[in-house]
């Protein structure tokens, strides 16, 4: 069926650090990834997207890595800052290419 | 050049009572999407519209909600007769045209008390 996943529901780090976020998805169809952020009490915010043409995306700070064998994605976050601090989501599009399908959400904590 | 809207930001409904919930999106786009957020979960898609037109409700439950998107006005989701499990964060998200990048409101967040 249709699912996305992340590996670690919280992660941890310094400021400065580099950030890895993962995500499993299941449907090896999937043509069309994003990534979220989700800071508290607000919407999710657009960070990077990825076809499924491409390994990789880079923005600023942020690459996504698209592994099709193994159906992970990725999102690397470079001198990790505190304000980085939020839910990051990662979404598929579904199969009917009609929306998105979200992962429940690995909460990122920066500390100073 | 705004951002997608939603109104209210907060609503809170006794059960059996309605929710309307408003979405305007962001100039230019004409693709809506509705989602539902519980605490401490991913958000679940509902409904995706484009002016007049329904084009895929298959996340909306089978009563008590409805969606439009006329053509002058906002997105509207409603729900008739709300009740406890209702309660959950909504957000709408526009985009240009097919399924690029959405960009997402700040949601509604409704409480059925």
């Amino acid at each position: 069926g249709e699912s996305v996943g992340l590996h670690l529901p919280t992660l941890s780090v310094q400021e400065g650090d580099n950030s890895i976020i993962n995500c499993a998805y299941s449907n090896s169809a999937s043509d069309y990834f994003i990534w979220y952020k989700q800071e508290s009490g607000k919407g999710p915010q657009f960070i990077i997207d990825i076809r499924s043409n491409m390994d990789k995306r880079q923005g600023q700070r942020v690459t996504v890595l698209l592994n099709k064998t193994v159906k992970h994605l990725s999102l690397q976050i470079a001198a990790t800052q505190p304000g980085d601090s939020a839910v990051y989501f990662c979404a598929e599009r579904n199969q009917a290419g009609t929306a998105l399908i979200f992962g429940k959400g690995t909460t990122l904590s920066v500390s100073s | 050049n705004a951002g997608v809207m939603q109104n209210p930001r907060h609503l809170v409904r006794r059960r059996g009572q309605e929710a309307r919930l408003r979405c305007s999106p962001m100039k230019g786009h004409s693709h809506v999407y509705w989602y539902r957020q519980l605490p401490e979960e991913g958000l679940k898609f509902m409904v995706y519209l484009q002016k007049e037109n329904i084009i895929d409700e298959s996340g909306m439950p089978k009563e008590r909600f409805s969606a439009e998107f006329p053509k002058e006005g906002p997105s509207i989701l409603r729900i008739q007769q709300v009740v406890r499990g209702d309660s959950a964060a909504y957000f709408c998200a526009s985009s240009p045209g097919g399924l690029r990048e959405q960009y997402f409101g700040p949601g509604t967040r409704l409480t059925v008390t």
